[in-house]
């Protein structure tokens, strides 16, 4: 079946500018999480969904992030009035349950640039 | 709260050869998970291998294994007989509860 998938892969954006990031998990996986990855480091946790619900966003940065889940499915990453300092790839995984077992699937992630 | 660790910023290893990337953690929940993840130079993580807190026995995958070692709260990664597309970003991870936390990742290369 069909990967997580994630559009648009890149995004070049004015500071100031607002930007929408989504995220398509696997079908029927209850867990989405997202991830800001800045050049040379790792993934670094921002929120997580279980269904529709956000149970953590302890992750986000400022409260210019933020994001939804509204039916369970797709997910939206949004950020107001970006910086220079918004530019990373934003990565989505999800998984089929919430278990700490359970495998975390990557998208191809959305590079974002702000000029 | 979680904590993983990689001490290795980049390493090399010769076409063929076996190679441990080292990965420490620290979590204070009872029960957690511990994986490994492989990132080329095209971006995608590619999961590798999993191993649970209270699995007894250390995980395999091919051509991977992870070293669990609870009391020293460590999961090195082995990888035997390295080929040229093993070259990428590694990063080991931790995941409690909802939560993950990614090291900050071995670089490797494999000489031919």
């Amino acid at each position: 079946g069909a990967g997580v998938s994630q559009s648009p892969r890149y995004k070049v954006a004015k500071r100031g500018q607002d930007v929408a990031l989504r995220c398509d998990p696997i079908s029927g996986h209850v867990s989405l999480f997202w991830y800001q990855q800045a050049l040379g480091q790792g993934p670094e946790f921002l929120t997580y969904f279980q269904n529709e619900a956000q149970l953590d966003k302890s992750g986000l940065p400022s409260d210019r992030f933020f994001a939804e889940r509204p039916e369970g499915s797709v997910s939206t990453l949004k950020i107001q009035r970006t910086q220079q300092e918004d530019s990373a790839v934003y990565l989505c995984a999800s998984s089929l349950y919430p278990d700490r077992e359970e495998t975390q699937y990557f998208g191809p992630g959305t590079r974002l640039l702000v000029l | 709260a979680q904590k993983i660790t990689q001490t290795q910023p980049g390493m090399f290893v010769q076409k063929k050869e076996a190679v441990t990337l080292d990965c420490t953690y620290d979590t204070s929940d009872p029960s957690y998970g511990l994986f490994w993840y492989k990132q080329p130079s095209s971006g995608e993580m590619i999961f590798l291998i999993y191993q649970g807190s209270y699995d007894q026995q250390n995980a395999t995958e091919g051509r991977y294994s992870l070293n669990f070692q609870k009391a020293r709260k460590s999961a090195n990664l082995v990888i035997s007989a390295s080929q040229l597309g093993d070259s990428a970003m590694y990063f080991c991870a931790i995941k409690g509860y909802q939560k993950v936390t990614f090291g900050t990742g071995t670089k490797l290369q494999v000489i031919p």
